[in-house]
């Protein structure tokens, strides 16, 4: 699975666009890119995914660049219940590999703090 | 609707020992993977089970065992407990058709001293 590259930690201002950055510039063509969060005390939460296009869901926005080498996870009006560990991990898609997205492999993510 | 449960939550074991970690998955999932978290982490990838067999192993020695059983739920297992065995372990589930993502249990928290 490809590397990816994530600030350790970022401030937001609650009601705020929250924007978190991810290199992944050695991704390869079958790679999708994942968002998963950590609130204190708990286990990891899917957020979002996608291998190219711009994904949306009620979560949060997940904007691809063109070249992939990149990605930003958008969420919309940050409040202070988003504090926490944002992981953004590369791995080959379910429909390239046969198999399903259990063996992630998680970085130190980004430690998002929202300030009321 | 439940989620994935695990118990116990917390758990406290001398060096040498040996622990049994459970997990039952949400319902209508049938895959389970287990993760191990250490203080300031991310969680690792130990391995997954379906159809009560091991299909995929991360990097862990065999020390770590697992066992699926028929009603899907799973347990881990681990061996001759060294102190860097400390860390909350957390369990994951899916279902086989719906594989995009995983639903995370809140883990138990091993302490080895």
């Amino acid at each position: 699975d490809a590397k990816t590259t994530q600030p350790t930690s970022m401030d937001c201002a609650e009601g705020r666009a929250a924007n978190l950055p991810c290199n992944h510039s050695t991704i390869s063509g079958n790679e999708y890119v994942y968002w998963y969060r950590q609130i204190h005390s708990q286990g990891p939460q899917y957020i979002i995914h996608g291998l190219k296009n711009n994904e949306t869901n009620e979560m949060a926005s997940l904007i691809i660049t063109e070249d992939r080498k990149s990605s930003t996870l958008i969420l919309p009006h940050a409040t202070l219940r988003d504090t926490a560990v944002y992981y953004c991990i590369v791995r080959v898609g379910p429909a390239f590999s046969g198999g399903g997205a259990d063996g992630l492999t998680f970085g130190k993510g980004t430690h998002l703090i929202i300030q009321p | 609707d439940a989620g994935v449960t695990q118990s116990p939550t917390h758990l406290i074991k001398t060096r040498g020992q040996q622990v049994t970690l459970r997990c039952s998955p949400k319902s209508g999932h049938d895959t389970v993977s287990w993760y191990q978290q250490a203080l300031g982490q991310g969680p690792q990838f130990i391995f997954q089970y379906y159809e009560e067999e091991e299909r995929q192993r991360g990097n862990f020695p065999d020390r770590f065992s697992g066992h699926q059983f028929p009603n899907y739920s799973s347990e881990l297992n681990v061996n001759a407990l060294l102190l860097g065995d400390s860390a909350l372990y957390l369990c994951a589930s899916r279902p086989r058709v719906a594989n995009e993502k995983l639903f995370f249990g809140s883990g138990t928290q091993l302490s080895v001293l």
